[in-house]
C-alpha cells in the first residue's frame, strides 16, 4: 500500500470552479507539504504544515488555500481555478528530524480550461 | 536565501556510459543537499542526501554524489548508465535551521540510448 496517497490523480476543470485536492499519509509524519511542478521550473512550495495547528505559506501561495484536517490529511483548495494553475501537484511528508527527507505522493495532474 | 542550479535541462548518454548530472548550490550557511529522481508518472523518491558527514555520498541504484564546498557543487554520477535510469533528476537544498523548507532545482531529464 502506498504511504502517501493523492486524490484525484487527474482532474480537468473549468475556469472559476472550486477544486480540492486531497492528500493522506500512513507514515505517521507530522509535516506535510504541497508543491506544484511546471515544466522547466522544478517544484515550488505552495503551503506546508508542521502539525495540525501550524500552517505556513510557501513560495507561491496566492490563489491557494489548505486545510490540515488531521495529522494524516492535508488538502489543497483552489477557490476559483484559473488556467495558469494547470500543473502537476505533489503532496509530501517528512518527520520533524533534522535532515528533512521528504516522501512524495504520486501527484495530481490538474488541467484548468 | 538558498538556491540550486542544475546545468542542462536534458542530458543524453549511451547505455554503459558515465552519467554526470550537475548541481551547484548557493547558500550562506552550511547546506543539506539532496538528489531526487522522478520516473514517468510517479512522484519523487530520494536517491541520496548530504548532511555534513562524508563528502562522498552513495545512494540507491549505483548513484553517488560528492559535496565540494570550494566549488559549491554536488554533482550526481553513475559509472555505467542503464536504460532504467531514464528519468528526471532534481537537486534540492535546505539550510540547517530552516527545517523542512526544500528548494528544488529545475530538473535534468536523463535519456539513455542503446
Amino acid at each position: 500500500d502506498a504511504d502517501v496517497t493523492q486524490t484525484p490523480r487527474n482532474r480537468i476543470t473549468k475556469t472559476g470552479k472550486r477544486i480540492m485536492l486531497e492528500c493522506s499519509q500512513t507514515k505517521g509524519h507530522d509535516r506535510m507539504y504541497w508543491y506544484r511542478q511546471d515544466p522547466g521550473l522544478g517544484l515550488r512550495l505552495i503551503y506546508y504544515s508542521f502539525d495540525v495547528k501550524d500552517i505556513n505559506k510557501g513560495e507561491i501561495s496566492d490563489g491557494y488555500s489548505v486545510s490540515r484536517q488531521a495529522q494524516a490529511k492535508f488538502s489543497l483548495s483552489l477557490e476559483s481555478a484559473i488556467p495558469n494553475q494547470t500543473a502537476l501537484y505533489f503532496c509530501a511528508t517528512s518527520t520533524s528530524g533534522r535532515y528533512n527527507e521528504q516522501f512524495f505522493g504520486p501527484g495530481t495532474r490538474l488541467t484548468v480550461l | 536565501a538558498q538556491s540550486v542550479t542544475q546545468l542542462g535541462s536534458h542530458v543524453s548518454v549511451s547505455e554503459g556510459a558515465l552519467v554526470l548530472l550537475r548541481c551547484n548550490y548557493s547558500s550562506s550557511v552550511p547546506p543539506y543537499l539532496f538528489w531526487y529522481v522522478q520516473y514517468p508518472n510517479q512522484g519523487l523518491q530520494l536517491l541520496l542526501k548530504y548532511t555534513s558527514a562524508a563528502t562522498l555520498v552513495k545512494g540507491i541504484n549505483g548513484f553517488e554524489a560528492e559535496f565540494k564546498k570550494s566549488e559549491t557543487s554536488f554533482h550526481l554520477t553513475k559509472p555505467s548508465a542503464h536504460m532504467s535510469d531514464a528519468a528526471e533528476y532534481f537537486c534540492a537544498v535546505t539550510l540547517t535551521g530552516t527545517a523542512s523548507k526544500l528548494t528544488f532545482g529545475t530538473g535534468t531529464r536523463l535519456q539513455v540510448t542503446l
